[in-house]
Order: structure tokens, then C-alpha cells, then sequence
């Protein structure tokens, strides 16, 4: 099955600063890529998503990009803030059938905190 | 107002008790899943469904059990041979390319 890596585990800015996080996946046939932000307590909500026909997709101070070659993609915040401090959790699944995506495969989650 | 709904928010079980973890959405989204949230070591899914009276295991069902009788339900059931279910258990549902909406999520301790 599909194993999805994630780093670091921890991360720590200054406010202003960018913040990168890092994923690899394994099933090559994988092809839709969502990034999640979780507050402490809180459920995940989708930040930004990428499918596999795209290299990059940007959302203001959020980007992703994908390298299929690679198998790898990232999660990029500029202009960090504290309202940024969060777990961001990476995940990758493949198409199931028709227009429906399988089930999603999380990485380990990364906990950002961005200092005032 | 549309969404996904969990109860209850905390749960207390008993060694030997099976419980069960309620999770309503009224999307009207054809897939649901149950992922298991412990420290450092992001979601694991314990079992999925993707149309009624249909559900597969995920990487952890072990101990757990779902059924999937209505579209706008999927319980979980904890069972007694679970022997670590002390965890925050999330549910999800999605609908095509857009995305898992999760719950708000049931944190379950063993007493």
C-alpha cells in the first residue's frame, strides 16, 4: 500500500519567515495530494490540494508543488503568522474508479510554531 | 447548516466493554472513514466505506468494527479485543475530487 513520509516533525519560525514542509510518497499511481492544518483540539481542515496534472498551485501566502519524478511534494507559507502555529498533515490517495478518489494516507503531521 | 457530525466528544471505557462512536453527516457524501489520531503518529484509517452496506478494512481494524446501513451514518464500534483504544478517533466523508470533511472528532480513554 501507499506510505506517505513527512518532514520535520517539528518546526519552528520567526513570524515573517517562510516555512517548508516536506513529503515523499511510495505508489507511484498516487495523484491527488491534499494538505491539511490542524489546531490544537480541533478537527483537520483542508488548506490546499494539488492533483497530479499540476506542478504547483498557490493560495495567497500558501503553495504546494509536486514532483512526480521525484515522488516527492511540498507545502510552502510566506509571510508566516502566529495564527499559522498548527499540525499540517500531508496525505496522498489515488483515483478509485470513475470520479471518486480512494481512501487518503496521512503522513506523521508536522507541528509549526511561528514565534511573534 | 451541512456538515459532519461525531458524538460524544469524550468517552470513558471500561477494561472488557465494547463501545460505540457515532458519526452523522448530511453532505450527502458517498465515502466515510474512521481514523485513528495518536501522538506523532498522524491518522491511520481503521476501516472505510464507499456506498451502503459496503465498508473495507483500513491499516489498523483490529479490534474495531463499522457498519454502514444508511449513507448519512457510519458507527464505530471499540471492541473488548482492541487492547489499546485509548486514542482521538476522527470521522470523514468525501465526495468525489474534493477533499475529506472531518468531524469534530470523539477522544476515548480507557479507565
Amino acid at each position: 500500500g501507499e506510505n506517505v513520509e513527512q518532514h520535520p516533525s517539528t518546526l519552528s519560525v520567526q513570524e515573517g519567515d517562510s516555512a517548508v514542509i516536506k513529503c515523499t510518497y511510495s505508489d507511484s499511481a498516487s495523484n491527488y495530494f491534499p494538505w491539511y492544518k490542524q489546531e490544537l483540539g480541533k478537527r483537520p481542515q483542508l488548506i490546499i490540494d494539488i492533483r497530479s496534472n499540476v506542478g504547483e498551485k498557490k493560495d495567497q501566502r500558501i503553495a504546494v508543488t509536486l514532483n512526480k519524478t521525484a515522488k516527492h511534494f511540498s507545502l510552502h507559507i510566506t509571510e508566516t503568522q502566529p495564527e499559522d502555529s498548527a499540525v499540517y498533515f500531508c496525505a496522498a490517495s489515488k483515483r478509485a474508479g470513475g470520479t471518486s478518489y480512494g481512501k487518503l494516507t496521512f503522513g506523521q503531521g508536522t507541528i509549526l510554531t511561528v514565534h511573534p | 447548516d451541512g456538515g459532519i457530525t461525531q458524538s460524544p466528544k469524550y468517552l470513558f471505557r471500561k477494561e472488557g466493554q465494547n463501545v460505540t462512536l457515532s458519526c452523522e453527516q448530511n453532505l450527502n457524501h458517498d465515502a466515510m472513514y474512521w481514523y485513528r489520531q495518536d501522538p506523532g503518529q498522524g491518522l491511520r484509517l481503521i476501516y472505510y466505506s464507499q456506498i451502503v452496506n459496503d465498508f473495507q478494512k483500513g491499516d489498523i481494524a483490529e479490534g474495531y468494527s463499522v457498519s454502514r446501513e444508511k449513507k448519512e451514518s457510519f458507527p464505530l464500534t471499540v471492541t473488548s479485543a482492541q487492547k489499546n483504544p485509548t486514542a482521538f478517533y476522527l470521522c470523514a466523508s468525501s465526495i468525489h475530487n474534493l477533499g475529506y470533511t472531518f468531524g469534530s472528532g470523539t477522544r476515548l480513554t480507557v479507565v
